[in-house]
């Protein structure tokens, strides 16, 4: 079935520093990509939606400038948050259509833990 | 605007009792449903979904039906598993958030904790 990889699954940084996310569907190609981040114990927030070859569309409240988002190829988007302060730590996660599949469901990679200390 | 409510966590159950985690929505238009289950470390895996009013939607041994009349959408399971222990999250799309690339709204998410 289909397969997003998500990579790293966990890291931790120091405040001020930089940490690049990546998101692959492995086996189908995806024209759009989503972001998602995770509080403890709270729903998935949306954070922007990530479309191959052109600008992310950020939702409301989400700093573009702080969270980068590139979505290079059909099968890669990446997340980048610069400069980290641990308000940041979070779970994130991401997800991707099949865009031959007009009715294919959401997969969801296993997301990244980041932690910000 | 679209919005998903689900009922709060922790829901503690014995292992084969009877489960219900009530979801409800407000959309605009006619939205598809879903179901989505997240085990502890890893992200969302699709349960079940439904997409037009009275479907049932089903999957091992869940079942949902879309109930337009009430705008929800409750999943039930009628015999529970230590295995199930999870975080489940009801959500929608509707033809707009669908149009632009499926975007989901999330509801809340619940946990559920089966002890043996």
């Amino acid at each position: 079935g289909a397969v997003v990889s998500q990579h790293p699954s966990r890291v931790i940084c120091k405040s001020g520093t930089s940490v690049k996310i990546e998101c692959r569907s492995l086996d189908f190609q995806a024209t759009t990509m989503f972001w998602y981040r995770q509080f403890p114990k709270q729903s998935l927030m949306l954070m922007a939606t990530s479309n191959e070859g052109s600008k992310a569309t950020y939702e409301q409240g989400v700093e573009k400038d702080k969270f980068l988002i590139n979505h290079a190829s059909l099968t890669l988007s990446t997340l980048t948050v610069t400069s980290a302060h641990p308000e940041d730590s979070s779970f994130y996660i991401c997800s991707a259509r099949d865009r031959t599949g007009a009715n294919s469901p959401l997969h969801f990679g296993n997301g990244t833990r980041l932690t910000v200390t | 605007g679209n919005s998903v409510t689900q009922m709060e966590g922790p829901v503690t159950l014995s292992e084969e009792a009877f489960l219900t985690i009530n979801c409800t929505y407000t959309a605009t238009g006619y939205p598809s449903l879903f179901w989505y289950v997240q085990y502890p470390g890893e992200g969302l895996q699709l349960l079940l979904k439904a997409t037009k009013a009275d479907d049932k939607g089903s999957n091992k041994g869940f079942e949902a039906t879309y109930r337009k009349e009430t705008t929800s959408f409750h999943l039930e399971k009628g015999s529970v598993q230590v295995s199930d222990s999870a975080v489940y999250f009801c959500a929608l799309s509707d033809r707009l958030l669908y149009n632009q690339g499926g975007k989901l709204i999330f509801g809340q998410g619940t946990e559920l904790s089966v002890k043996p």
